[in-house]
């Protein structure tokens, strides 16, 4: 069976960095681009970039460009997101992505909450 | 960057109904469209990918539809469970962009 799980919840300070985890199981990570979403009620989603595992190659939205870092190790089978200076509009749960035919693989997300 | 508009926003309809929910693009996206199903709490569910294909182990009273900038997605007799938001998706250009989302609601 595939899974994807995730990092448990953060609280973090406005400034400060958090880095995500979303580890699978079922599939090797190399088979997919892994994607982030971002989601707040409010919002919707929001699509943030993915990381080719094979590789490292990576491709962010814009406006995530010089908020969030992704990362893989093939060797935990796990990908990473590092989002850094904190403000509260960061504040939502981010969820990892994959599969075939353009996510049929999700984690169950990680809620980040920004406050101080 | 591609703006996806979806209608209605809130849907509230009876078990049995058939069911519509429209997506429309800001440009053309090649039928490079997805649906998704979300609950509360929970992550999305692909429902639908590439317009009309259905996912894998998603119940036939799903289906898609749709070319160029306008998409539909339809639930032929709606179920309880079918309750929840709504999402199009489209992976026609960078950057991804998804639909504000329709929430279902059951009668």
């Amino acid at each position: 069976e595939v899974q994807l799980q995730q990092s448990g919840p953060e609280l973090r300070r406005p400034g400060s960095s958090v880095k995500l985890s979303c580890k699978a199981s079922g599939y090797s990570i190399t088979d997919y681009l892994m994607h982030w979403v971002k989601h707040r009620p409010e919002h919707g989603l929001e699509w943030i970039g993915w990381i080719d595992p094979e590789d490292g190659e990576t491709k962010y939205a814009q406006k995530f460009q010089s908020k969030a870092t992704l990362t893989a190790d093939t060797s935990s089978n796990t990908a990473y997101m590092q989002l850094s200076s904190l403000t509260s509009e960061d504040t939502a749960t981010y969820f990892c992505a994959s599969g075939p035919n353009w996510f049929a693989y999700w984690g169950q997300g990680t809620l980040v909450t920004v406050s101080s | 960057d591609i703006q996806m508009t979806q209608s209605p926003s809130l849907l509230s309809a009876s078990v049995g109904d058939r069911v519509t929910i429209n997506c429309k693009a800001s440009q053309n996206i090649n039928k490079y469209l997805n649906w998704y199903q979300q609950k509360l709490g929970e992550a999305p569910k692909l429902l639908i990918y590439n317009t009309n294909n259905l996912q894998t182990g998603i119940p036939s009273r799903f289906s898609g539809s749709g070319s160029g900038t306008d998409y539909t997605l339809t639930i032929s007799s709606l179920q309880p469970e079918d309750f929840g938001t709504y999402f199009c998706f489209q992976h026609n250009s960078w950057p991804l962009t998804f639909g504000s989302g329709t929430k279902l609601e059951i009668k």
